[in-house]
């Protein structure tokens, strides 16, 4: 089955720029879409196909997918950025939908 | 806007089955789309379970396929997920879900999530 592969967890300053990763075989072919969830909440879409962000999403927010790897680039992070990312694609050969294992985005 | 609430017991015995069902506000099960089943153990990270189309088709993840079974109450307007043969790693957070449009294969309406506890 398809697998993807994020870091556990990024730490940034306040005002520095977080780059997430999500990692699969030939993951620049597939649609990756990013959640964040914060405690006790439901996840919510940040970014979806690669790179386009949901209404009310700050400019902030952006994505990229190329090659093995797609990223999340939380810009000017903020503390309220402070959540957990998953990354999620869905899998053509199995029609299945995988999300990576999630990263804790950790704002010093 | 579309609304989902999941509801079902919070406590289920180990071998029993789990049963919970979402209910749908703001759209119609019987409209072109699917309805889909996340779960999330306390303190890690998110499984698709599985989910069915309005046409009753439904995609089920491998590692749960032989123990869940997804299907349509039109209605009223609600969907259920039964998994079978349960124990302490079916210890979680259950989610119903649905997306945007059927093509476009990302999770746009969550319900809140119910925690479903397998103990004796």
């Amino acid at each position: 089955s398809y697998v993807l592969t994020q870091p556990p967890s990024v730490s940034v300053a306040p005002g520095q720029t977080a780059r997430i990763s999500c990692g699969g075989d030939n993951v620049g072919s597939k649609n990756v879409h990013w959640y964040q969830q914060k405690p006790g909440q439901a996840p919510a879409v940040v970014i979806y196909y690669d790179g386009d962000r949901p209404s009310g999403i700050p400019e902030r927010f952006s994505g990229s997918n190329s090659g093995h790897t797609a990223t999340l680039t939380i810009s000017r992070v903020e503390a309220g950025d402070e959540a957990d990312y998953y990354c999620q694609v869905w899998d053509g050969n199995s029609g299945h939908r995988v999300f990576g294992g999630g990263t804790k985005l950790i704002v010093l | 806007q579309v609304q989902l609430q999941e509801s079902g017991p919070g406590l289920v015995k180990p071998s029993g089955t789990l049963s919970l069902t979402c209910a749908v506000s703001g759209a119609s099960i019987s409209s072109s789309n699917w309805w889909i089943w996340i779960r999330q153990p306390p303190g890690k990270g998110l499984e698709w379970i599985g989910e069915i189309y309005y046409n009753g088709i439904t995609n089920y993840n491998s590692s749960l396929k032989s123990r869940v079974t997804i299907s349509l109450d039109k209605s009223k307007n609600q969907f259920s997920l039964k998994l079978s043969s349960v124990t302490a790693a079916d210890t979680a957070v259950y989610y119903c879900a649905t997306l945007r449009a059927p093509a476009t294969n990302y999770f746009d309406f969550w319900g809140q999530g119910t925690l479903v506890t397998v103990s004796s």
